[in-house]
């Protein structure tokens, strides 16, 4: 099973130049979410969607937007890079379902705006 | 704000020794709790889980130990390996139905040969 993938693997941008951050599930996951992991910090929650059709902010939402495409997919977009956007982004998913589960995460998109 | 936290940023053991890894949080009502395995390049991985109802669960060679009157939680694992290096996070759940949970820092375990 290929569980929670993510596209790219790695980017680098200028700053203002928009980009999308693609992420896929295959475990028939209600929900979703976007992280961003900094050098010495926790992960931190950008958007998430509790179930297709929806999607609420997290702790860090500004400068980006979501897209819940379908039950599988949830895209992660910057409309305007900047620098202080420079991070690792985690997509993961949980069943949502049931209360209680841990999140599966994707490997990871690395992106670096200059 | 309330966040979840570590006390020691590395840890380097032994191989075949025991390695503890400790986990602070601040939030009463949390009602969940995990520990993530992070590998260089790769994304978190679940290693163990427990409920607030409980005080103690074990895995394989892992075991989690949850101290709710000091807010406090750890990870025991057994006979540590070389591949057991990594960094090691714990995340908490606030009391809800919705699974959103608030991440530590992390620790990172070096294990000599």
């Amino acid at each position: 099973n290929a569980g929670v993938t993510q596209t790219p693997k790695f980017q680098v941008l200028k700053t203002g130049q928009s980009m999308t951050l693609q992420c896929a599930q295959d475990m028939n996951h209600n929900s979703m979410y976007w992280y961003r992991q900094d050098p010495g910090m926790g992960l931190r929650l950008i958007y998430y969607s509790a179930s297709e059709g929806t999607t609420d902010k997290g702790e860090v939402p500004n400068g980006y937007n979501v897209s819940r495409l379908n039950k599988r997919e949830f895209s992660l977009r910057l409309e305007s890079a900047a620098p202080s956007q420079t991070s690792v982004y985690f997509c993961a998913s949980t069943s949502g379902a049931i209360s209680n589960q841990p999140q599966h995460f994707g490997d990871g998109t690395r992106l670096s705006i200059l | 704000g309330e966040s979840v936290g570590l006390h020691l940023p590395t840890l380097s053991v032994q191989e075949g020794d025991n390695s503890i890894i400790n986990c602070a949080y601040s939030n009463s009502a949390s009602d969940y709790f995990i520990w993530y395995k992070q590998e260089s390049g790769k994304g978190p991985q679940f290693i163990i889980d427990i409920r607030s109802n409980m005080d103690k669960r074990q895995g394989q060679r892992v075991t989690v130990l949850l101290n709710k009157t000091v807010k406090h939680l750890s990870l025991q694992i057994a006979a540590t390996q070389p591949g057991d290096s990594a960094v090691y996070f714990c995340a908490e759940k606030k009391g809800s139905n919705f699974n959103k949970f608030y991440f530590g820092s992390g620790t990172k375990l070096n294990v000599k040969p």
